[in-house]
C-alpha cells in the first residue's frame, strides 16, 4: 500500500524557517517524481515544487522561488521542503504527492501556520 | 505557466447527472486529471488520462476532453459525491504538473 506521511509543520513567526518531511513507503521511492502542493485555509490547491526521481531536475512556483528548497533522500525514502523567509501567505496545509505521469497519491498533509 | 478555469460551484439533484468543466490552453496538449476532496481530507484521484478510473472509483465517474475543455461527469450522483473537485494538468512547457483549477464545490441536493 502506498503511504506518504508528512511531518514538520507547526506555528512559526514571519521570517522564520521550517523543514517539512515526507516519509514514503509501499513503493520504490527512487523511481518516482514527487511534488509538494499546498492549500491555504478555505482555498484551492496550489502547486509548490517538483523534483525528479534522481533529484537532478527541480521546479518551483514563482510564489516560493528563492525561499523554498525541495530535496530528497532516496536511501531514506524521504522528501523534504526547506522553507525560509516564511510569510503569512505561506500558511497552508502542505501535501507531498507522488507523480506517476499524473499525481496519483497524496499524503494527509501537515499544517504550517505563519503568524506572530 | 498556464491557468485552468473551473466554475466555483455546481449543484445536482440526487441520482441525476452533472458535468464539471475545466478550461485552459494546456488542455489542448495534455489531458487533465481530476481529484475529489472532502472536508478535512487529502485529495483523491478519480479520473486521469483520456478516461481512466483508478481502482476503487465508481464507474459513475467519467472524463472527456474537447479542445481546451476537460469535463468530469458523474452519472447518477450520490450524496457521498458532495465534495470539491479539482482539475490538474501540466504547465505550458510540459515540464511538470504545476497547474490546478480553482476547484468546483459540488452540492448534491
Amino acid at each position: 500500500e502506498v503511504q506518504l506521511v508528512e511531518s514538520g509543520g507547526g506555528l512559526v513567526q514571519p521570517g522564520g524557517s521550517l523543514r517539512l518531511s515526507c516519509a514514503a513507503s509501499g513503493f520504490t521511492f527512487s523511481s518516482y517524481e514527487m511534488n509538494w502542493v499546498r492549500q491555504a485555509p478555505g482555498k484551492g490547491l496550489e502547486w509548490v515544487s517538483y523534483i525528479s526521481s534522481s533529484g537532478s531536475t527541480i521546479y518551483y512556483a514563482d510564489s516560493v522561488k528563492g525561499r523554498f528548497t525541495i530535496s530528497r533522500d532516496n536511501a531514506k525514502n524521504s522528501l523534504y521542503l526547506q522553507m525560509n523567509s516564511l510569510r503569512a501567505e505561506d500558511t497552508a496545509v502542505y501535501y507531498c504527492a507522488r507523480v506517476a505521469t499524473i499525481i496519483d497519491y497524496w499524503g494527509q498533509g501537515t499544517l504550517v501556520t505563519v503568524s506572530s | 505557466s498556464s491557468e485552468l478555469t473551473q466554475d466555483p460551484a455546481v449543484s445536482v439533484a440526487l441520482g441525476q447527472t452533472v458535468r464539471i468543466t475545466c478550461q485552459g490552453d494546456s488542455l489542448r496538449s495534455y489531458y487533465a486529471s481530476w481529484y475529489q476532496q472532502k472536508p478535512g481530507q487529502a485529495p483523491v484521484l478519480v479520473i486521469y488520462g483520456k478516461n481512466n478510473r483508478p481502482s476503487g472509483i465508481p464507474d459513475r465517474f467519467s472524463g472527456s476532453s474537447s479542445g481546451n475543455t476537460a469535463s468530469l461527469t458523474i452519472t447518477g450522483a450520490q450524496a457521498e459525491d458532495e465534495a470539491d473537485y479539482y482539475c490538474n494538468s501540466r504547465d505550458s512547457s510540459g515540464n511538470h504538473l504545476g497547474v490546478f483549477g480553482g476547484g468546483t464545490k459540488l452540492t448534491v441536493l
